[in-house]
């Protein structure tokens, strides 16, 4: 159980386009999901936490135009990378919080390229 | 200010022999430390916990990890290394921070290196 889904694995896109990322929790609702940035050989920067039906709380230095998060139902929040350039290009991942247990869950992560 | 530090970039180790990495921890209250592991382009992957109790914990993958309220640390141990196992492991702590909503702070991350 606790099965969080990413999609995509990888996109590439030119730049000034927007890119949507999904993150599904499979087999329970999660109330909380959280969105992270990862570069090459670095540990996870957390970008912002996103509740179900209220808006998205953004980590200090993190652009809420550029990063778009929805979470629209209990199972689904979507990061849109809007008017992507080459500097947005890295490794995202999303993980999700079940209400009874401590750990999270984590999507197998989106490698974005623009170029 | 919950905190983990990962203090080898790196490790190597033989297969089969023992495995260790390090992790120690800066919390006010009793912590909640977690592990997990990371292959490339991958998500990352739930090992263990510790939330109370007994101090050696046993997680997924036949790895284990020793909670040392003295020393602060919470040290993934494994008995027996292999090859697979080879991979970037994260130390975390639960957040306790107002309106953390139950995030985990990551350290920087050891890779492990298991060669034949």
């Amino acid at each position: 159980g606790a099965v969080v889904s990413q999609h995509p694995s990888w996109v590439i896109c030119k730049s000034g386009t927007s890119v949507k990322i999904e993150c599904r929790s499979l087999d329970f609702q999660a109330t909380t999901m959280f969105w992270y940035r990862q570069f090459p050989k670095q540990s996870l920067m957390l970008m912002a936490t996103s509740n179900e039906g209220s808006k998205a709380t953004y980590e200090q230095g993190v652009e809420k135009d550029k990063f778009l998060i929805n979470h629209a139902s209990l199972t689904l929040s979507t990061l849109t990378v809007t008017s992507a350039h080459p500097e947005d290009s890295s490794f995202y991942i999303c993980s999700a919080r079940h209400n009874e247990v401590l750990e999270l869950f984590f999507g197998s992560g989106t490698q974005l390229s623009v170029l | 200010a919950q905190s983990v530090a990962q203090p080898e970039d790196q490790v190597n180790v033989a297969e089969g022999n023992p495995l260790t990495v390090k992790c120690t921890y800066s919390v006010s209250g009793n912590p909640y430390l977690f592990w997990y592991v990371q292959y490339p382009n991958r998500g990352l992957q739930f090992l263990l916990k510790y939330i109370t109790g007994d101090n050696l914990v046993k997680g997924s993958y036949g790895f284990e990890a020793e909670f040392n309220k003295s020393q602060t640390s919470f040290h993934l141990k494994k008995p027996s290394a292999l090859v697979s196992d080879s991979a970037l492991y994260f130390c975390a702590v639960r957040d306790k921070g107002a309106g953390s909503q139950g995030n985990l702070i990551f350290g920087k991350g050891t890779k492990l290196s298991v060669k034949p």
